[in-house]
């Protein structure tokens, strides 16, 4: 059973920390490994890794995967209060359907 | 620039009312999903649909039943709802191809959360 972990559970910061969030993940045919920001409503795309080791980039947030390891983290550096957010990870197994992760409540104070 | 709608946006409903969630997407997307989240749970799959009329379940379709009569248009039904069966409902799509082409990546709509007395 494809099984995707995130930790922490939940985050609380001050604005201008820098956090990292973790996913973990054992799934078979890995295909990519999605992040999702969810705020009040819909979750929004962040970033979809398919490689090891190579970074993606939108301004202040960063990821990348480690398809040794099985997993991936989300820096997020300077935070903003807007960042406060559930973030979720997803991996697709290649069948069309993604498993997601439990989620990291990240909630940054002013 | 709304892509995928979601028709309720708060429900309240009785034990053993018949609830219908209805989904809309505008993107031509083959793929469209019902999941639910629940605190600490993440999201959980309910149902699927590749093309129209074609349903498979997920990973906890027990109380739910799908229909996918149109492309852009996927329900959700709960044919006697449980207190249980209290949550948020969110409906997805996305198109199939490769994913460097952007396929499988997962457009949400805005949720739909359901509460049951």
């Amino acid at each position: 059973e494809d099984k995707v972990v995130q930790s922490p559970l939940s985050l609380v910061v001050h604005e201008g920390d820098t956090v990292t969030l973790n996913c973990s993940y054992e799934v078979t045919n890995f295909r990519s490994l999605l992040w999702y920001k969810q705020e009040k409503k819909a979750p929004t795309f962040l970033f979809m890794l398919t490689s090891s080791g190579i970074e993606k980039k939108s301004g202040r947030l960063s990821s990348i995967l480690d398809k040794k390891e099985l997993f991936s983290i989300l820096n997020i550096t300077a935070t903003q209060t807007g960042d406060s957010a559930i973030y979720l990870c997803a991996v697709d197994n290649a069948g069309n359907m993604l498993t997601f992760g439990g989620g990291t409540r990240l909630m940054v104070k002013p | 620039d709304v892509k995928v709608t979601q028709s309720s946006r708060y429900l309240v409903k009785r034990t053993g009312e018949k609830v219908f969630l209805e989904c809309v997407q505008d993107m031509d997307h083959e793929n469209m999903f019902w999941y639910r989240q629940d605190p600490g749970l993440g999201l959980r799959l309910i149902y699927f649909s590749y093309d129209v009329k074609m349903k498979e379940k997920g990973d906890i379709p027990e109380g739910y039943s799908v229909s996918r009569e149109k492309k852009e248009r996927f329900s959700l039904i709960l044919e006697s709802a449980s207190t249980n069966q209290t949550s948020m409902y969110l409906c997805a799509s996305s198109s199939t191809g490769r994913p460097l082409s952007g396929a499988n990546v997962l457009t949400f709509g805005a949720g739909s959360r359901l509460t049951v007395l």
